[in-house]
């Protein structure tokens, strides 16, 4: 069965760092497209950032420079390195199985929240 | 950046049929997915491209793509049918669209 864990969600002031955890069981993220997504308070769905099964990155504008998205095939985690957070960056953040390039989720997992504020 | 219009809401009565739709330039050009989510809960996807239906979700559930609108139709609409509908495509990126609340009446 297919699971998404997301950990490491907080209260942070603006300016500061974070890193998202997604730990996935039931499949290997090295051999799957992997996204994560937020969703701002009462808002709607955001794509943040995607890393491919060979390892290339994509971003949002928005989270450009500022996001990075890595892998650690050997505990089958995907992170979310946050730097220079600001108050528009509060969110639940999911971490998300993409079924392959360009498609859709067809696995979430249930969110972390995320708050940037002093 | 390519946008997704949908309507902010949706009330259909119990029993009937609602359509929401999903806007955007071209889209009948694109693969549509569309997820429904709860209050406190993760997406779940109910159609892919643009017609499909994931094993679990009920016939009740139908999509459909063309021109500038894909739309998604729920029949014989439910109490549990109530939620947040989300379609999606990709654009150098997931792009979402602005979401529809459904509410059964």
């Amino acid at each position: 069965e297919v699971q998404l864990v997301e950990s490491g969600g907080g209260l942070v002031q603006p300016g500061e760092s974070l890193r998202l955890s997604c730990a996935a069981s039931g499949f290997s993220v090295s051999s799957y497209y992997m996204s994560w997504v937020r969703q701002a308070p009462g808002k709607g769905l955001e794509w943040v950032s995607l890393i491919y099964s060979g390892g290339s990155a994509y971003y949002a504008d928005s989270v450009k420079g500022r996001f990075t998205i890595s892998r650690d095939n050997s505990k089958n985690k995907v992170y979310l390195h946050m730097k220079s957070l600001r108050a528009e960056d509060t969110a639940v953040y999911y971490c998300a199985k993409d079924i392959g390039y360009g498609d859709y989720v067809d696995y979430w997992g249930q969110g972390t929240l995320v708050s940037v504020s002093s | 950046s390519y946008d997704l219009t949908q309507p902010l809401s949706v009330s259909v009565a119990l029993g009937q049929t609602a359509r929401i739709t999903c806007g955007g330039d071209n889209i009948g050009s694109k693969n549509v997915h569309w997820y429904h989510q709860k209050p406190g809960q993760a997406p779940v996807l109910v159609i892919y491209r643009d017609t499909k239906r994931p094993s679990g979700i009920p016939e009740r559930f139908s999509g459909s793509n063309s021109g500038n609108t894909a739309t998604l139709t729920i029949s014989r609409a439910q109490a549990g049918d109530e939620a947040e509908y989300f379609c999606q495509v990709w654009d150098s990126g997931h792009v979402f669209g602005t979401g529809t609340k459904v509410t059964v009446l």
